[in-house]
């Protein structure tokens, strides 16, 4: 079965500075990938996301991850953090058997400080 | 263009009490997925619709739980009678991706049904 571990309940950044987020996933073949935010009272908007091809994804809002097979990890990125992006991340995994099915990590909540 | 719609967007009952949440996807979109998300936690699939058809189905609660999508659009979930354990909020989300085709593999989501059970 698949599954997705985000190591970090929750995590502070000052505004300025920059972001990583961990995910560490759990699939028996090659893995579709997913960063979703989710603002307070929101849904979930996806960020991005990793199909095959270049590990390295460019996402809205100036987020990027990379995808390391070695590692099975799809960490995600931002170079400079704005006060706007405080909100909780998910990471997903896709099983593709014809259609698709999400496991979401259980999310890490990032807070932004002035 | 409209995205996913969810009503209502909070609901407090008591436990044994029925509630129903209604979700209307984005035109166009065959596949639906009411997902469950507790506090703390990520959202967990509940059941997903292709069309009419409810093809997973595996982790809906179905003593208390029932979900339709009349007419391949619209869908209702329904719990009857609530337990104090299904406090959550409860998500629906809709593609395009279905069986059979390339998939995008990206859901859109409505802003969530609160449920509180007191």
């Amino acid at each position: 079965a698949q599954s997705v571990t985000q190591p970090d309940i929750h995590i502070t950044v000052s505004e300025g500075a920059s972001l990583e987020l961990r995910c560490n996933y759990s699939y028996g073949a090659t893995p579709y990938l997913f960063w979703y935010v989710q603002s307070p009272g929101q849904g979930l908007q996806l960020l991005l996301k990793y199909f095959s091809g270049d590990t390295l994804v460019q996402g809205i809002k100036g987020f990027e991850a990379e995808f390391k097979r070695s590692q099975s990890s799809f960490n995600l990125r931002k170079p400079s953090v704005h006060w706007s992006d405080a909100a909780e991340y998910f990471c997903a995994v896709g099983a593709f058997s014809g259609y698709s099915t999400l496991t979401f990590g259980k999310g890490t909540m990032l807070l932004v400080s002035p | 263009e409209a995205g996913v719609v969810q009503s209502p967007r909070y609901k407090i009952i008591e436990k044994k009490q029925p509630v129903a949440f209604w979700c209307n996807p984005i035109s166009g979109h065959n596949t639906l997925y009411w997902y469950r998300q507790n506090l703390g936690q990520g959202p967990e699939l509940l059941i997903r619709y292709e069309n009419e058809e409810a093809v997973d189905d595996s982790q809906l609660p179905k003593d208390r739980f029932s979900a339709e999508r009349l007419k391949g659009v619209d869908s209702t979930l329904k719990i009857q009678p609530a337990e104090l354990g299904d406090s959550a909020v409860y998500l629906c989300a809709s593609s395009l991706d279905v069986a059979g085709r390339t998939n995008t593999g990206e859901l859109f989501f409505g802003e969530g049904s609160r449920l509180t059970v007191l």
